[in-house]
């Protein structure tokens, strides 16, 4: 069966240090890419995604991500964190046959601290 | 644009009650609606995917019986949870993908808590 896997359950870094989380997939055929983050209290939300293309993504606040085919992995990354950044980190696949469903990852923690 | 609202943003109830949770799309048509369970420290978990007019999809391993999702309309999905049980008690979160540029992501509403005594 697919699956997506976060290996960073908690991660804590001082602003301005890098951000880089894993994320893979396992599944040979064709994934659409999604990075989802939840404030603490809040809903989740869309903070970039890949469907084809350059597999450099840039998303909102800074973020970005690359797809790497060849490694089936998506790792989302941020090059100075912010405190604001304090957040869990949802990395998701689609499947193609899957519906459009969404297959989400355990998620990663991460605080950032001043 | 693509808001995604949910009532009750939490809920507590008595064994063996019923529990309603509404989710909405503001100011868009959702086709598809998507619910979700979240437990502590968890992922979210696929429970059910609605489509506007048709029956819901469930889940491997989830009650259609007790978990009962209607999608009446292009705006408004409802979750009841029935005869519910402490075990049930959890946050449920429901997502809508709509048409066209909307259909290629899913919009998450802020989730319901439920907690049943």
């Amino acid at each position: 069966a697919q699956s997506v896997s976060q290996h960073n359950h908690h991660v804590i870094l001082s602003e301005a240090a890098s951000l880089e989380l894993g994320c893979n997939y396992s599944y040979g055929g064709t994934v659409n890419l999604f990075w989802y983050v939840q404030y603490p209290g809040q809903h989740l939300q869309l903070l970039l995604k890949y469907f084809s293309g350059d597999p450099l993504v840039k998303g909102i606040k800074g973020f970005e991500a690359e797809f790497i085919k060849s490694k089936f992995s998506f790792n989302l990354r941020k090059p100075s964190v912010q405190w604001s950044d304090t957040a869990e980190y949802f990395c998701a696949v689609t499947f193609t046959g899957g519906g459009n469903k969404l297959t989400f990852g355990t998620g990663t923690q991460l605080k950032v601290e001043l | 644009g693509a808001v995604v609202s949910q009532h009750p943003s939490w809920v507590i109830c008595k064994s063996g009650t019923s529990v309603k949770i509404e989710c909405r799309s503001l100011d868009f048509q959702a086709t598809t609606m998507f619910w979700y369970r979240q437990f502590p420290k968890q992922s979210l978990m696929l429970m059910a995917t609605s489509n506007e007019g048709s029956k819901a999809t469930y889940e491997q391993g989830v009650e259609k019986d007790k978990f009962l999702i209607n999608h009446a309309s292009l705006t408004l999905s409802t979750l009841t949870v029935t005869s519910a049980h402490p075990e049930d008690s959890s946050f449920y979160i429901c997502s809508a993908r709509g048409r066209g540029a909307l259909q290629e992501t899913q919009y998450f509403g802020p989730g319901t808590r439920l907690l049943v005594l």
